[in-house]
């Protein structure tokens, strides 16, 4: 099973400010496997990145992903308000089916 | 593309709890679907999948036994069959799009109280 650790744990940042999110996997992870999702407050997650470093529809190019091997990297280049949120990365593997790091939560300093 | 989950409650452990998912706005006979479970301030868990046309079926370790996951094209509904509740299994329950390998669209979820 692999494990995906995210770090860190808290981020405060200012708006404008650059974000950067990581995660890490216990063992070599395939970029097509590699996805990030936000979740802001009292709503389900939402798609962000998929294959490590492709936008999802209607993702705002101030997103980007980028990693390899066992370290993603989810860079966040000018935060908006509308950003502070959550952030999960996930890999799809045989079994779990699908595993997702424990968050990181980036809040507004 | 809307998901839309419902038949969360509070229930007594050892109880059961049968979980539906409506989808529309696409082919939903050509999608597989996942249920995904958060627990109350924690992050999110994988918890079934049910593959398109033969209905392949996938459990994570701790539910393998006690959840089973099944579907309706007819009706575009997935559904989740609850049994043997513990109080480890209280949760906002999402449905989920399969993307291929991604998790492309959710349901707002449905909770989940297991409790006496």
């Amino acid at each position: 099973e692999i494990v995906l650790t995210q770090s860190p744990g808290t981020l405060s940042l200012s708006p404008g400010e650059r974000a950067t999110l990581s995660c890490r996997a216990s063992q070599s992870v395939s970029t097509s496997y590699l996805a990030w999702y936000q979740q802001k407050p009292g709503q389900a997650p939402r798609l962000l990145m998929l294959r490590a470093s492709n936008r999802a529809t209607g993702i705002p190019d101030r997103f980007s992903g980028s990693g390899s091997g066992r370290d993603f990297t989810l860079t966040i280049s000018r935060l908006e308000p509308e950003d502070f949120a959550v952030y999960y990365c996930q890999v799809f593997g045989s079994s779990p089916l699908y595993t997702f790091g424990q968050g990181t939560k980036l809040e507004m300093k | 593309v809307q998901v839309v989950e419902s038949g969360g409650n509070l229930v007594e452990p050892g109880g059961s709890l049968r979980l539906s998912c409506v989808a529309s706005g696409f082919t939903f006979s050509s999608y597989s679907f996942n249920w995904v479970r958060q627990a109350p301030g924690k992050g999110l868990e994988w918890v079934s999948y049910i593959s398109s046309r033969v209905s392949i079926q996938y459990y994570a370790d701790s539910v393998k036994g006690r959840f089973t996951i099944s579907r309706d094209d007819a009706k575009n509904s997935v559904f989740l069959q609850m049994d043997s509740l513990t109080d480890d299994d209280t949760a906002v329950y999402y449905c989920a799009r399969d993307g291929g390998v991604t998790l492309d669209s959710w349901g707002q979820g449905t909770l989940v109280t297991v409790s006496s």
